[in-house]
């Protein structure tokens, strides 16, 4: 039972290159989450989607794209990156209120 | 808009030193506080739920305490595969989404 998948685990990028980051949950959740984690920061919520075909801003959406593919797949991506975007990415998934789950992490570099 | 402060940012302790960690919280209408625990390079791990201010929960050496202000995570006796950042988030009524403090990070040292 793998949980919650993030892919890929590490990435460089240049300021101004694109990506997308994938996340999947075989638990059969309603509900998925991205956030960030920075140095003294605490991990702050980007997007969210309660269930299938809705998505939501969190607290720092600025730069950030989300897409609820399916009922296991939610990706996260950045159009245009920026030195400010390097940080960890973690995506989680919940049965509607319930407890989080949370992948490995994205660990995201800007130069 | 919710807020959860956690204090110390930073415990060492020695093996089998007891303390405790704190975190307290604003939010409007607690549905839940939450407990999780982070290793290097890992993502969080859940530990506790509490819903109601009284509540407590344990697990082997870790002790979760609810008031209406604060929430204490006591752990007892503690050895050095207990370190790691501990981070605390509130859940508001009728919101799935979780808020998260900045983390106490512990070390355990034989």
């Amino acid at each position: 039972n793998a949980g919650v998948t993030q892919t890929p685990k590490f990435q460089v990028l240049k300021t101004g290159q694109s990506m997308t980051l994938q996340c999947a949950q075989d638990m059969n959740h309603n509900s998925m989450y991205w956030y960030r984690q920075d140095p003294g920061m605490g991990l702050r919520l980007i997007y969210y989607s309660a269930s299938e075909g809705t998505t939501d801003k969190g607290e720092v959406p600025n730069g950030y794209n989300v897409s609820r593919l399916n009922k296991r797949e939610f990706s996260l991506r950045l159009e245009s990156a920026a030195p400010s975007q390097t940080s960890v990415y973690f995506c989680a998934s919940s049965e509607g209120l319930n407890i989080q789950y949370f992948g490995a992490g994205t660990r995201l570099s800007v130069l | 808009e919710d807020q959860v402060t956690q204090s110390p940012e930073a415990l060492r302790l020695q093996e089998g030193e007891s303390s405790s960690l704190n975190c307290s919280y604003t939010v409007s209408g607690l549905r839940g506080l939450f407990w999780y625990r982070q290793d290097p390079g890992k993502g969080p791990e859940f530990l506790f739920t509490l819903y109601s201010a009284g509540e407590e929960k344990e697990k082997e050496r870790l002790k979760a305490t609810l008031t209406k202000k604060e929430s204490f995570l006591h752990i007892t006796a503690p050895k050095p595969e207990d370190s790691a950042t501990y981070l605390c988030a509130v859940q508001r009524s009728g919101y799935s989404t979780l808020t998260f403090g900045k983390g106490t990070m512990l070390l355990v040292s034989p």
